[in-house]
């Protein structure tokens, strides 16, 4: 229940293209659910993040679209870019709880070609 | 800009030997993070912290142990190394409570290699 099931697990896209990476989960108790990005070399870093009121949230290029029904979630990267290109992780977490304890899926390498 | 910095990029370790992961953030959060990272596998995480000299086990404990003397300062300790200890690990930091409480900032990682 406490499992964040991501795919796919690789990924490549032509510049210009739409990424879709999708993460579904158990434990409706969840309420806050983020999306990481990971350069090689760096640690991840928060790129957008969604809570269950809202079924869609933008940020530039970058959507998360949610169905709180069937327990999914995704990210859709628009327009990718070479510089997209990156390991991608979804998380979930009960906000609720105040330890700040994510639950992260198992990644996904994007590739953007040029 | 909050940073967390983590001792060493690099190490490589003989099978035995105790090993010190360092890990220091400077924007005074109470939340403490370990994770590993392995291919296929995300990020599991080992131990976490909720105050100084508190400590709660994660989803991998089992052959690491933590210590958090001061509320900047988050150590991993490998007490006898093993091979399938070889990983990326990363340290992570959220303030408890305001508007995004979990928002975790991560340091750089260490990559290690036990031989």
């Amino acid at each position: 229940q406490q499992q964040v099931k991501q795919s796919p697990q690789s990924l490549i896209v032509q510049k210009g293209g739409i990424s879709i990476i999708n993460c579904a989960y158990e434990n409706t108790a969840f309420d806050y659910f983020p999306w990481y990005q990971q350069f090689p070399g760096k640690g991840p870093a928060l790129l957008i993040a969604i809570r269950p009121d809202v079924s869609e949230k933008k940020e530039g290029r970058f959507t998360i679209s949610f169905n709180k029904s069937a327990k999914q979630f995704s990210l859709h990267i628009m327009d990718s870019q070479p510089g997209d290109s990156a390991t991608y992780f979804c998380a979930a977490s009960r906000g609720s709880s105040n330890t700040g304890k994510l639950i992260f899926g198992q990644g996904t390498t994007l590739q953007v070609k040029p | 800009d909050v940073k967390v910095t983590q001792s060493s990029r690099y190490l490589v370790k003989r099978t035995g030997e105790k090993v010190f992961l360092e890990c220091v953030q400077d924007m005074d959060h109470e939340n403490m993070f370990w994770y590993r990272q392995d291919p296929g596998l995300g990020l599991r995480l080992i131990y976490f912290s909720y105050d100084v000299k508190m400590k709660e086990k994660g989803d991998i404990p089992e052959g690491y142990s933590v210590s958090r003397e001061k509320k900047e300062r988050f150590s991993l300790i490998l007490e006898s190394a093993s091979t399938n200890q070889t990983s990326m690990y990363l340290c992570a930091s959220s303030l408890l409570g305001g508007v995004s409480p979990e928002t975790q900032y991560f340091g750089p990682g260490t990559r290690l290699l036990v031989l």
